[in-house]
């Protein structure tokens, strides 16, 4: 079936760096998307999300960056920090359908 | 108030015990779900429920039952497990199954079957 993929599966940044998690959607019709991230032990957190109508969303030193003509679903992090370190899954979901997860990509944050 | 809670955090049963998980939640999210989520995976969805009635079972063994007794509780009956079913049990809700809407998860229950 058609999965959420990503392109690195370990990232590491120095402290006070910006970070990129890429993420990779094979299913056209997904309308809705979301970035998790879940710390060792817990379940996963809802950081942002996005709708395919859009092309960009911020928060609060995340912004989510989607290309549907590649299919391409980004997380950037500003001025990341150690409490960032986690692996982080992006999901897709087609209207009404259920949630696709990616296989996550775990982010190490070197002081 | 975002939270999903479930218990117990962590459980250790044998292949022959039967044990419940729980998850409640209180945001008046209509839909429910469990999910399986082995080391180093990503979560799996296992049941969905939505306006308590079961609407999703994917393909998961009878030795695992869901039950939702109302809107804010759903629960995980566990019979007969297998060691291979050791893995972390997360717990999500969301506004309904009907749109596309944001899932909240639980912090999960650690089984450990032996």
């Amino acid at each position: 079936g058609e999965s959420v993929g990503l392109h690195l599966p370990t990232l590491s940044v120095q402290e006070g760096d910006n970070s990129i998690i890429n993420c990779a959607y094979s299913n056209s019709a997904s309308d809705y998307f979301i970035w998790y991230k879940q710390e060792s032990g817990k379940g996963p957190q809802f950081i942002i999300d996005i709708r395919s109508n859009m092309d960009k969303r911020q928060g609060q030193r995340v912004t989510v960056l989607l290309n549907k003509t590649v299919k391409h679903l980004s997380l950037q992090i500003a001025a990341t920090q150690p409490g960032d370190s986690a692996v982080y899954f992006c999901a897709e979901n087609n209207y009404g359908q259920n949630f696709v997860f990616g296989p996550g990509t775990r982010l190490s944050v070197l002081p | 108030d975002t939270e999903v809670t479930q218990t117990p955090k962590h459980l250790v049963m044998g292949m022959t015990n039967k044990k419940s998980l729980k998850c409640e939640q209180h945001m008046g999210h209509r839909a429910m779900y469990w999910y399986k989520q082995k080391a180093k995976k990503p979560p799996e969805l296992m049941f969905v429920y939505s306006y308590e009635k079961l609407s999703i079972n994917e393909s998961v063994p009878s030795r695992f039952s869901p039950e939702c007794p109302n809107s804010s509780l759903l629960n995980l009956h566990l019979h007969a497990l297998q060691p291979e079913d050791s893995a972390l049990y997360l717990c999500a809700s969301s506004q309904d199954h009907f749109g596309v809407d944001t899932q909240y998860f639980g912090p999960g229950t650690r089984l450990t079957v032996l």
